[in-house]
């Protein structure tokens, strides 16, 4: 499709694993988003990329996250050794380009640690 | 204090009711705002921009005062299909990337 895909749609770990989660932007996007949401919550933001370049990583909640866009287009949202407060939805976003277009948002990933 | 404030509700209103959500925001450098839309388990969605001048998208409105830092969006003669979160948004001005800062978000019940 012509949208923002993210993968899996759902994910349950267990505590202490690690776990991939996938962005494929809209073709052509420079930028890409990756926010938080948890229930009830509004999304959080997490790191920014332009192109294969992060930029802000400023939202990370620790080092056990780490995010990846190697080659400017597919990013990989990495955390390892889950605990049970990272429980939540990982959204992904993308824009044409840094700062005035607008965003468009994945279903999100949806994260259940146990 | 949380950079984007809004009353989670729910409000819960009838089929034909004026409804109106308001959002404050702390940084005064900021300078562009909007409204998003969540549905159940999807994603936001972009219901529209506001403007210091308001704007209009039938029978939404949205306003800025920015002497108040406070963001306001009317929905009139509400319909079923207007339940949803709305999530007040704004952009970042702390860079030029495009980040946006949300809201809690706060959740619209239409009921018949």
């Amino acid at each position: 499709g012509a949208g923002v895909s993210q993968s899996p749609r759902y994910k349950v770990a267990k505590r202490g694993q690690d776990v991939a989660l996938r962005c494929d932007p809209i073709s052509g996007h420079v930028s890409l988003f990756w926010y938080q949401q948890a229930l009830g919550q509004g999304p959080e933001f997490l790191t920014y990329f332009q192109n294969e370049a992060q930029l802000d990583k400023s939202g990370l909640p620790s080092d056990r996250f780490f995010a990846e866009r190697p080659e400017g287009s597919v990013s990989t949202l990495k955390i390892q050794r889950t605990q049970q407060e990272d429980s939540a939805v990982y959204l992904c976003a993308s824009s044409l380009t840094g700062s005035g277009n607008t965003i468009y948002f994945g279903e999100g990933s949806w994260l259940t640690v146990v | 204090r949380k950079e984007v404030e809004q009353d989670p509700g729910p409000f819960n209103v009838p089929e034909g009711a004026t409804v109106a959500f308001n959002c404050t925001y702390s940084n005064s450098a900021s300078q562009s705002f909007f409204w998003y839309r969540q549905d159940c388990r999807k994603e936001p969605k972009l219901l529209m921009s506001v403007y210091s001048s308001g704007n209009e998208d039938g029978r939404f409105t949205a306003q800025l005062n920015r002497a108040s830092q406070y963001i306001s969006l009317l929905i009139r003669d509400s319909k079923l299909s207007d339940s949803a979160t709305y999530l007040c948004v704004v952009k970042s001005p702390a860079s030029n990337t495009g980040k946006l800062i949300f809201g809690q978000g706060t959740t619209l019940q239409v009921k018949p």
